[in-house]
C-alpha cells in the first residue's frame, strides 16, 4: 500500500529565507508526483507536476525534484515571502488509483 | 475556460441526516474524483466517476455514494451522517491521457460540519 510522508509537519521561517520541504513515498511505481498549495479552509492549487521520467520541474521561485528510486521528492522555495504561508501537500499517482496524499507541511513565513 | 466549482461552500447537518454535495467539472473534463479531508490530514480518496460510471473507490462505506451526469457534473451523497463525517470535501476533475501527464484540478471544497 502506497504511503506518503511529509517532513517537517510545520515550519516557520523569516522572510527571504530559502527553504526545502520533503516528501517520501513507499512504492516507487508511480506515474507522477504533484505538489499542491492549500490555504486555510480552501481547495488545492497545483504548483508542480513531475512525471516519473523527469527529475525536476521549475516554476518561478519553486523547484521540485524527484528521485523515484529512493522514493523522495523535495520542494525548494527560494526567497520566501509572507504570501507563501500555506500548507504544502505532496501527492503521488500510483497508476490505477487516484492521488495518494501526504499530510502536508504547514509553512509560516514571518515578515 | 471555467474551473471546478462546488456547492454549497459550507453546510451544517445533524447526525443521522443525509447530505448532497455538488461539483461542476472543468470544461472538457470527463472524469471526476471526490476526496475527504479531515482537519490536519491529507485528502483521502472516496471514489471516481468516468463517463457516468464509478471507476474506482476508496475505503469508504456504502453510505457514501455518487452520481455523474451527462454533462460530467457530479454529486456526492452521504446517508446517516456521523460526527466523523465532518470534513472538507474536495472534488477534482481531469481528462484521461498518458498516465504520467494526468493532472487533477481541484475545486474550492465544501466544508461539512455534523453536530
Amino acid at each position: 500500500k502506497q504511503e506518503v510522508t511529509q517532513i517537517p509537519a510545520a515550519l516557520s521561517v523569516p522572510e527571504g529565507e530559502n527553504l526545502v520541504l520533503n516528501c517520501s513515498f513507499t512504492d516507487s511505481a508511480i506515474y507522477n508526483l504533484q505538489w499542491f498549495r492549500q490555504d486555510p479552509g480552501k481547495g488545492l492549487t497545483s504548483l508542480l507536476l513531475i512525471q516519473s521520467s523527469q527529475r525536476e520541474q521549475t516554476s518561478g521561485r519553486l523547484n521540485a525534484s524527484l528521485d523515484k528510486s529512493s522514493g523522495r521528492s523535495t520542494l525548494y522555495i527560494a526567497a520566501s515571502q509572507p504570501g507563501d504561508s500555506a500548507t504544502y501537500l505532496c501527492a503521488v499517482l500510483p497508476g490505477n488509483t487516484p492521488l495518494v496524499f501526504g499530510k502536508g507541511t504547514r509553512l509560516s513565513v514571518i515578515a | 475556460e471555467t474551473g471546478v466549482t462546488q456547492s454549497p461552500t459550507h453546510l451544517i447537518k445533524t447526525r443521522g441526516q443525509q447530505v448532497t454535495l455538488r461539483c461542476s467539472s472543468q470544461s472538457g473534463h470527463n472524469t471526476v474524483s471526490w476526496y475527504q479531508q479531515a482537519l490536519g490530514q491529507g485528502p483521502q480518496f472516496i471514489f471516481q466517476y468516468y463517463r457516468e460510471e464509478e471507476n474506482g473507490r476508496g475505503n469508504f462505506p456504502p453510505r457514501f455514494s455518487g452520481l455523474q451526469f451527462p454533462n460530467y457534473s457530479s454529486e456526492l451523497n452521504v446517508n446517516a451522517l456521523e460526527l466523523d463525517d465532518s470534513a472538507l470535501y474536495l472534488c477534482a476533475s481531469s481528462m484521461p491521457g498518458l498516465a504520467g501527464e494526468v493532472q487533477q484540478y481541484f475545486g474550492p471544497g465544501t466544508r461539512l460540519t455534523v453536530t
